[in-house]
């Protein structure tokens, strides 16, 4: 079964640094979004894409975060100057169709710590 | 604001019982109410979906029972197994492009052999 794949796995920065957090969504998918949890807490939403542009970005998204699909497979989260807070598990997740019938297939995550 | 409220924080059941897992939404809008499974290191996967127009979906061991009228939905796991012992999420969201999915904050369910 197709898989959304995540890299890397973990990644430690040091706070003010640059992280760019990779995805390749699965092949025939449409819709592409960031979540990112924070240990023990709930899955929060980020940001959607479509059509390679932003349709929805949650509060957390604010300018210190970006979003790109730079070919026709990858899907980047970067975030320009960490800080200590961001360190979360963030998950990239991809569907082929906004309707209900299309669900959202999560990749394993990348944890993120900022020390 | 929390858009979707869980409960409870962690469940504990016997092999073969029930486990029942609640959540509460305020969103009228909503209109997709899926129920996610994740185990440790992995990321959430859909278990069971359901749309407000049907009270009950049923899939295999596992139900979704949704009321409408007093915005509540919940999953039952009938004759729970240890290999059920995972972290639930129910989630919400409503129509429209990208469509954000609202998360509850999980429900850590261990089956005792």
């Amino acid at each position: 079964e197709p898989e959304v794949t995540q890299t890397p796995s973990h990644q430690v920065t040091q706070m003010g640094q640059e992280v760019i957090l990779r995805c390749v969504p699965i092949s025939n998918h449409l819709y592409f979004y960031w979540y990112r949890q924070i240990l023990g807490q709930k899955v929060e939403f980020l940001v959607s894409f479509y059509n390679n542009e932003i349709s929805e970005k949650s509060e957390i998204f604010d300018d210190q975060f970006s979003v790109e699909r730079p070919d026709g497979s990858n899907f980047t989260l970067k975030i320009r100057s960490t800080k200590l807070e961001d360190s979360a598990m963030y998950f990239c997740a991809s569907r082929w169709l906004w309707t209900d019938n299309s669900p959202l297939h999560f990749g394993n995550g990348t944890r993120l710590t900022v020390t | 604001q929390q858009q979707v409220k869980q409960s409870p924080q962690s469940l504990i059941v016997q092999k073969g019982g029930i486990s029942i897992i609640n959540c509460a939404y305020e969103n009228t809008a909503f209109d997709y109410f899926p129920w996610y499974q994740q185990f440790p290191g992995k990321g959430p996967a859909l278990l069971i979906a359901i749309r407000p127009d049907v009270s009950e979906k049923k899939e295999g061991r596992f139900t979704i029972s949704f009321n409408k009228s007093a915005k509540q939905f919940s999953l039952h796991i009938m004759d729970s197994q240890p290999g059920d012992s995972a972290t639930y999420f129910c989630a919400a969201s409503k129509g429209g492009t990208g469509n954000q999915f609202y998360f509850g904050t999980g429900t850590s369910l261990t089956v005792i052999p």
